[in-house]
């Protein structure tokens, strides 16, 4: 079965400080993973996707994400964040004939100015 | 680009009334998915379609219907809308066995049951 685990609701980070979402998930095969993210009343955006290719995976606006199959883990990071970064964050995993997808609850990131 | 396209970005029911919901996709994608989303709840599926006429069940799909009569469009239909189906809907598209598992989402279409 597949299913995945944000860790953290809500996180708030200082604007020009490092952003970590963390994400486990379960997988009973090699998984595909994305991070998605959503601003206020609007669709959600693919940020990035890792598909069995390279571990770590750069994606849009300076978002990168490190698949770590050890640890079940694939995090999102950005090394400096920005005001425009604050929205809501899904980390999903689908299945292998990419027919169901698994988000999670999704993490809340608040950038102080 | 991929474009999903929801019909309605907000809309106000009665309770009782009918409602539909339409999503078309222009990229000759296979599946076709709605998402309700609520807060606390995160994203929950409805409905999907893997084909025309084709639709399979999701989490929660009591008190909602579907239609896909041709691949570009996917119709969530509301029978008689109840105040609990407040909600903000998400359309989305996948190309399904071949494709890389990115799902592309429409902007969402927000509905108020009074």
């Amino acid at each position: 079965a597949q299913s995945v685990t944000q860790l953290d609701s809500h996180v708030s980070v200082s604007e020009g400080t490092p952003v970590l979402l963390r994400c486990n998930y379960s997988s009973s095969y090699s998984p595909s993973l994305f991070w998605y993210v959503q601003h206020p009343n609007k669709g959600l955006q693919l940020l990035l996707k890792y598909t069995s290719a390279a571990t770590l995976v750069k994606g849009i606006n300076g978002f990168e994400a490190e698949f770590k199959k050890s640890e079940t883990s694939f995090h999102l990071t950005k090394p400096s964040a920005h005001m425009s970064d604050a929205a809501e964050y899904f980390c999903v995993v689908t299945s292998y004939n990419f027919n169901k997808f698994y988000f999670g609850s999704g993490t809340k990131l608040n950038v102080k100015p | 680009d991929v474009k999903v396209t929801q019909s309605s970005r907000y809309l106000v029911k009665r309770t009782g009334e009918k409602v539909f919901l339409e999503c078309v996709q222009d990229m000759d994608h296979e599946n076709m998915f709605w998402y309700r989303q609520d807060p606390g709840l995160g994203l929950r599926l409805i409905y999907f379609s893997y084909d025309v006429k084709m639709k399979e069940k999701g989490d929660i799909p009591e008190g909602y219907s579907v239609s896909r009569e041709k691949k570009e469009r996917f119709s969530l239909i509301l029978e008689s809308a109840s105040t609990n189906q407040t909600s903000m809907y998400l359309c989305a598209s996948s190309l399904g066995t071949g494709g890389t598992g990115e799902l592309f989402f429409g902007e969402g279409s927000r509905l108020t049951v009074l």
